[in-house]
């Protein structure tokens, strides 16, 4: 099976900064990755789909890049709106552990 | 429009079972492969199992914490996935997604409460 490793795990940053979250894959998965952001108590929202295409109506200030192994979801400049629990996935498949955004 | 509405979440004993049912629309369902993700209270997303297309050869895959206890299957006539769950367990508690992907992009459903207690 392959496994996606997400890092850092906990991330704090202030208002305007530039925060990137990285995805590793154990094996090639090409570009089959998507990333989801999530609210407490909240379903899981679509923010990025086949490693680099932003969903509709998800803010530009979101990018991801990367294939094969790793990835990474950026935020260019970081909103109050923004923090919650970031997850990528493999597509019909695994989920990485999760990343904790905080708003300092 | 692309929809999909589960059902059948409820309070169930641990031991006992549960199938859960996903009706879908808005996409050719013998064409894709459909996916069951849960999430349990304060953790993360957890990726159950999938069934894939006719075309991919119909095969089912799960993770390892639900292998041998549940069973994806689907009824390409009514349109409708399905989650049998057998032998649940506490950790089993968690809401339940089904999940499909259009052109690489994955579409949810709005998940229903299974919860496992005595």
């Amino acid at each position: 099976d392959i496994q996606l490793t997400q890092s850092p795990s906990f991330l704090s940053a202030s208002v305007g900064d530039r925060v990137t979250i990285t995805c590793r894959a154990s094996q090639d998965i090409s570009s089959y990755l998507a990333w989801y952001q999530q609210k407490p108590g909240k379903a899981p929202k679509l923010l990025i789909y086949a490693a680099s295409t932003l969903e509709s109506g998800v803010p530009s200030r979101f990018s991801g890049s990367g294939s094969g192994t790793e990835f990474t979801l950026t935020i260019s400049s970081l909103q109050p709106e923004d923090f919650g629990t970031y997850y990528c996935q493999q597509l019909n498949s695994y989920f990485g552990q999760g990343t904790r955004l905080e708003i300092k | 429009e692309v929809q999909l509405v589960e059902s059948g979440g409820g309070l169930v004993k641990p031991g006992g079972s549960l199938r859960l049912s996903c009706a879908a629309s808005g996409f050719t369902f013998g064409d894709v492969w459909m996916t069951w993700v849960r999430q349990a209270p304060g953790k993360g997303l957890e990726w159950v199992g999938r069934s894939k297309s006719k075309n991919d050869g119909g095969t089912t895959d799960y993770a390892a914490p639900v292998k041998d206890r549940f069973t994806i299957s689907r009824d390409e006539s009514k349109n409708m996935l399905y989650l049998q769950m057998n032998g649940l367990k506490s950790d089993d508690t968690a809401i339940y997604y089904c999940t499909t992907d259009l052109q690489l992009r994955q579409h949810w459903g709005q998940g229903t409460l299974v919860t496992v207690s005595s």
